[in-house]
């Protein structure tokens, strides 16, 4: 069993400028989440994707966007990037399958990430 | 408004000895709580979790226990081990396989 892969690893852009990060999800996973990570904060809830549509959104601005393609994997997309933007972004996959909010629907498979770093 | 606080960013403790992290919420609606471990370079990975019909969970060396009249929870690991210092977050879901996280206690295990 696969685990979640994301690429890249690292990235440097300047203020400006576009980003794309993807991500792999785990084997059996049909759910794809994004987060952002600051320095000393938490994971931060972007938005999550099911079925090649978005399915729920946090407090982040429209240039923030995603796909999903039909083998799952996904993509985040940072437009008019901002120092703010620096950040560690996860992906984290889940099997929808699981119903319920006590469940194993909530437990969360996270890639590695891949850190931005905005000049 | 974060919804899930860990008030302390870190936490040294000696090799054997107990750790405890604490964890507080504000929405009393919710009602299922995990905890993710994070190393640096790696993404968290989830470690235990609590429904709030229950009070306590126990997994080997980990043990989380819930107050909901005080709105607060806390993971226990005994004994504690260098191979536990890491970033331990607190987590709540706010939808489905959605979750919001506390800013997460460094632990560090020392020989």
């Amino acid at each position: 069993e696969t685990g979640v892969t994301q690429s890249p690893t690292h990235l440097i852009k300047t203020r400006g400028q576009q980003v794309t990060l993807r991500c792999s999800s785990q084997s059996g996973h049909n759910t794809v989440s994004w987060y952002q990570q600051a320095l000393g904060q938490g994971p931060q809830f972007i938005f999550q994707y099911y079925r090649e549509e978005e399915n729920g959104r946090g407090n982040f601005p429209p240039r923030f966007s995603g796909l999903q393609f039909p083998n799952y994997s996904s993509e985040l997309n940072v437009n008019a990037l901002e120092l703010d933007d620096s950040a560690l972004y996860l992906c984290a996959s889940s099997d929808s399958r699981f119903q319920g909010a006590n469940s194993g629907a909530n437990v969360l498979t996270f890639g590695a990430g891949s850190r931005l770093t905005v000049l | 408004d974060q919804q899930v606080k860990q008030n302390s960013p870190s936490l040294s403790v000696q090799e054997g000895r107990i750790s405890i992290l604490n964890c507080d919420y504000t929405n009393s609606m919710f009602d299922y709580f995990l905890w993710y471990k994070k190393y640096p370079a790696e993404g968290p990975t989830f470690l235990i979790s609590i429904s709030s019909i229950k009070d306590k969970n126990e997994d080997g060396r980990f043990t989380v226990f819930l107050n909901k009249s005080a709105k607060h929870l806390s993971l226990h690991i005994v004994p504690s081990q260098p191979g536990d210092s890491a970033v331990y977050f607190c987590a709540a879901p706010v939808g489905y396989s959605t979750l919001t996280f506390g800013k997460g206690t460094m632990l560090l295990v020392s020989p």
